[in-house]
């Protein structure tokens, strides 16, 4: 169990609706990385904050949008849905600000999302 | 330039043979490279890592090799055991990003 809290695990959902990923950190963990996991993209890295700030961002289409609140929780906002949008996505977390100092992200089991 | 090369996309290896992933990149401002393992239903997870000063590292039957000049790096998984199964991730760390490969299927027949 790496700490990290991932819901819904599923959801269906059709094209052109807005769904909403909620990722808990691990206890301690500021930062919080979103990426999207596709079979012929691997992973994707979509945005990270850090304690409440947009620290880095990376291949996050204008349809998605991300926060992270006071209570370090974040959401992944995800609107008008194509059917390319079907992917697990990923929620990360690490107790640094900079990935290049231990590298280590710990990752929760992720959201499978389809969209019909 | 943010990309990392990742091969094969998937490797069938016999139990206790040696399973080799190549990983290549090109912004020398990456200056951290994790390997992730992933099992089905889960999230990855952080498996061995190097920094490019150091040519080798080895922890248990997992061992990445490092060549600087070429920027390319490897994961060797010595005595490969059917419960390493898994879908292996090379990364390469900057300040602000990690960038993944896309990923390489290993499947170790008993």
């Amino acid at each position: 169990d790496s700490g990290v809290t991932q819901t819904p695990k599923h959801l269906i959902t059709a094209t052109g609706q807005r769904v909403t990923l909620r990722c808990s950190p691990r206890s301690g963990d500021l930062s919080v990385y979103w990426y999207q996991q596709s079979l012929d993209q691997g992973l994707q890295f979509l945005i990270q904050y850090y304690n409440g700030e947009e620290r880095a961002k990376g291949n996050i289409l204008e349809r998605f949008s991300a926060q992270q609140f006071p209570d370090l929780h974040s959401e992944l906002n995800l609107s008008s849905l194509e059917l390319g949008d079907s992917a697990l996505y990923f929620c990360a977390s690490s107790a640094e600000v900079r990935t290049d100092l231990t590298g280590e992200l710990f990752f929760g089991e992720g959201s499978r999302l389809t969209v019909l | 330039q943010q990309q990392v090369k990742q091969s094969p996309q998937s490797l069938i290896v016999q139990k206790g043979g040696i399973s080799i992933i190549n990983c290549a990149y090109e912004n020398t401002a990456f200056d951290y490279f994790p390997w992730y393992q992933q099992f089905p239903g889960k999230g990855p997870a952080l498996l061995i890592a190097i920094r490019p000063d150091v040519s080798e590292k080895k922890e248990g039957r997992f061992t990445i090799s490092f060549n600087k000049s070429a920027k390319q790096f490897s994961l060797h998984i010595m005595d490969s055991q059917p419960g390493d199964s898994a879908t292996y991730f090379c990364a390469a760390s900057m300040v602000d990003k990690i960038i993944f490969g896309k990923g390489t299927r290993l499947h170790i027949l008993p």
